[in-house]
């Protein structure tokens, strides 16, 4: 299958700092890509929708100024977690869409704001 | 072993034995439907999909169904290995979006 890579796989930091995340697709070329936020042991939420060349469409209640995200290319989207807080803390993972409308994942970045 | 999803979230399968993991979606209008495994710390990972205009597809060791009157999809693992131990999430997608699951935790027994 496609590959998708996401780094880090782990992040800390202080709150009140901003972290990016990035999400590559290394084999294809994804025109859409889709961020999630995972708590322990419940299942994946979308928090957007991220179009090459275009803005981001959010879901309900997630809030675009604190997660920033960019898709500056057809193979690379960046989630920024602004002025991040204890309660931002997570895994976020992204995925990417190839041309068959197959959805591959990345492996996940696992978020602690201390 | 059998898990009827959202109301037994946790399977335990003896191994070799077969599991049998059921979702329920929701939208009529979901077109592709697709099974994930998610170890502890890690992304999910792609196991099979099926198309709306199917009802049953093979892999390897692995089977859909896709009963569309009643908005309902199982994983059928043959032969239980201990690296099946995982949580399993069934998405429903419509236009490129997947909805998930709340997924199904199954554990081998040695």
């Amino acid at each position: 299958g496609a590959v998708v890579s996401q780094h880090p796989s782990w992040v800390i930091c202080k709150s009140g700092t901003s972290v990016k995340i990035e999400c590559r697709s290394l084999d294809f070329q994804a025109t859409t890509m889709f961020w999630y936020r995972q708590f322990p042991k419940q299942s994946l939420m979308l928090m957007a929708t991220s179009n090459e060349g275009s803005k981001a469409t959010y879901e309900q209640g997630v809030e675009k100024d604190k997660f920033l995200i960019n898709h500056a290319s057809l193979t690379l989207s960046t989630l920024t977690v602004t002025s991040a807080h204890p309660e931002d803390s997570s895994f976020y993972i992204c995925s990417a869409t190839t041309r068959f409308a197959e959805a591959f994942f990345g492996q996940g970045t696992r978020l602690t704001v201390v | 072993g059998e898990s009827v999803g959202l109301h037994l979230p946790t399977l335990s399968v003896q191994e070799g034995d077969n599991s049998i993991i059921n979702c329920a979606y929701s939208n009529s209008a979901s077109d592709y439907f697709i099974w994930y495994k998610q170890e502890s710390g890690k992304g999910p990972q792609f196991i099979i999909d099926i198309r709306s205009n199917m009802d049953k597809r093979q892999g390897q060791r692995v089977t859909v169904l896709l009963n569309k009157t009643v908005k309902h999809l199982s994983l059928q693992i043959a032969a239980t290995q201990p690296g099946d131990s995982a949580v399993y999430f069934c998405a429903e997608g419509n236009d490129y979006k997947l909805s998930f699951g709340a997924g199904t935790t199954v554990t081998v027994r040695a």
